[in-house]
């Protein structure tokens, strides 16, 4: 079957940095996605990654290894306004996105 | 200027009863997706749509019936609503189905709850 895994929830001090990790298992890949999702809102696209690396865009980054089917996002110097659950997705061999849970993502001042 | 749209954002209503949930996007976007997203907070593709045809299915009970009268709509009717529903809908389009480098764009969003 196919499986997203990500932790349910992580709690970050304001200014510090946070990882957030992903494993996925997944019928073919043709890219992995972060979506960010604030509570009562639609998930806002954050990146995509579909080579093996390290991809930078601002305070985020996002980082994957397709041979261990894992990736992370990496967000630094953390505002409150990051509170928010964080999705990670994976497009398989169908181009049908498979999505995790998500990471609920609590910052405290 | 909204990009994907969705109507009602909230949706009250009895078991048993038949409801509609329209979305509408304005991106020029051939591919439209219904997602339910449950207390748990998956998100669940339930269909795909490209340029008016649908393409993905998944495992969802008949009662729910997708309508794309163009390639800018697709709305979502459910018929003999059961408690099991309740959840938020999710309608969302990207450019096209077979480039995985372009982003899904969702709307706000529709929590039903059905009583």
């Amino acid at each position: 079957g196919q499986n997203i895994d990500q932790p349910t929830e992580m709690t970050a001090t304001e200014g510090a940095i946070v990882q957030i990790n992903c494993t996925y298992q997944t019928s073919g890949f043709n890219g992995l996605f972060w979506y960010q999702q604030h509570a009562g809102e639609a998930p806002t696209f954050l990146s995509y990654n579909v080579l093996d690396g390290l991809e930078e865009k601002g305070r985020f980054s996002s980082f994957l290894s397709r041979s261990k089917g894992y990736s992370y996002l990496l967000l630094k110097e953390l505002q409150m306004k990051d509170s928010a659950s964080y999705l990670c997705a994976v497009m398989d061999s169908n181009y049908q996105l498979i999505w995790g849970a998500g990471t609920k993502l609590i910052i405290k001042p | 200027d909204t990009a994907v749209s969705q109507t009602p954002k909230y949706l009250v209503t009895q078991m048993g009863n038949d409801k509609s949930i329209k979305c509408e996007q304005n991106l020029g976007h051939d591919t439209m997706y219904w997602y339910k997203q449950d207390s748990k907070k998956f998100l669940k593709i339930m269909f795909s749509y490209n340029n008016k045809e649908l393409i993905i299915n998944e495992t969802v009970p008949n009662r729910f019936s997708p309508k794309s009268p163009d390639k800018a709509h697709l709305n979502l009717h459910i018929n003999s609503l059961e408690l099991g529903d309740s959840a938020v809908y999710f309608c969302a389009s990207s450019p096209t189905r077979d480039a995985p480098a372009f982003e899904q764009f969702f709307g706000p969003g529709t929590r039903l709850t059905v009583l």
